[in-house]
């Protein structure tokens, strides 16, 4: 069974660092490409970054430089570096799966990052 | 930069009813790439369709998707209870991936 279990979430001020994990089980994270959306409080769906089998990265205007994307696949495991964090920053984020027609089939629950003073 | 527009914002209706919910972009897109996700409040998003017309496994076939060019829709044909919630397009082009804003389909 494909399951994906975000953690790494909290509260934290701004311009200051955070990284979220996303551990795979089910399926080898190396294998396909990976992404992160986020959500902000009562807002629709943001796309953040992706990072594909190849190791390719992309990001989304509004956190290119600040966010990095990564994995580790002895730990079968996707990450997201996040710093210099802003207050619009604040968001659930979420893992997610690629799959045909560059869409994504599995997500996690998300983890909350509240970025305030 | 790819743009998605989602109309209505809000849709009411009564189960049992027909839903029809428009993605509309900002220039022409490729079909293969657009997708529709339905999201319940405090739930991860769950994939409906892909490849703007391919249901996705376990997905009812109440659900359909079609368009193409600039102009997509999701069908719903019988509102059943737990179809109430929000719904996103999703869009992939030049190594990019955007969502519209969503489409509430509320309880009339």
């Amino acid at each position: 069974e494909v399951q994906l279990v975000e953690s790494g979430g909290g509260l934290v001020q701004p311009g200051g660092s955070l990284r979220l994990s996303c551990s795979a089980s089910g399926f080898t994270v190396s294998s396909n490409y990976m992404t992160w959306v986020r959500q902000a409080p009562g807002k629709g769906l943001e796309w953040v970054s992706v990072i594909y089998s190849g190791g390719s990265t992309y990001y989304a205007d509004s956190v290119k430089g600040r966010f990095t994307i990564s994995r580790h696949d002895s730990k079968n495991t996707l990450y997201l570096q996040m710093n210099s964090l802003r207050p619009e920053d604040t968001a659930v984020y979420f893992c997610a799966r690629g799959q045909a027609g560059r869409s994504f089939d599995y997500w996690g629950q998300g983890t909350l990052v509240t970025v305030s003073s | 930069e790819i743009v998605l527009t989602q109309s209505p914002g809000t849709l009411s209706l009564s189960p049992g009813e027909r839903a029809t919910l428009s993605c509309r972009a900002s220039q022409s897109v490729s079909s293969s790439y657009l997708a529709w996700y339905q999201q319940k409040p405090g739930q991860a998003p769950r994939l409906l369709i892909y490849g703007a017309s391919s249901r996705t496994t376990g997905i009812p076939d109440r659900f359909s998707g079609s368009g193409s060019g600039t102009d997509f829709t999701l069908t719903i044909s019988r509102l059943e209870p737990e179809d109430f919630a929000v719904y996103y397009c999703q869009h992939y082009g030049g190594s990019l991936f955007t969502f519209g804003p969503g489409t509430k389909v509320d309880i009339k």
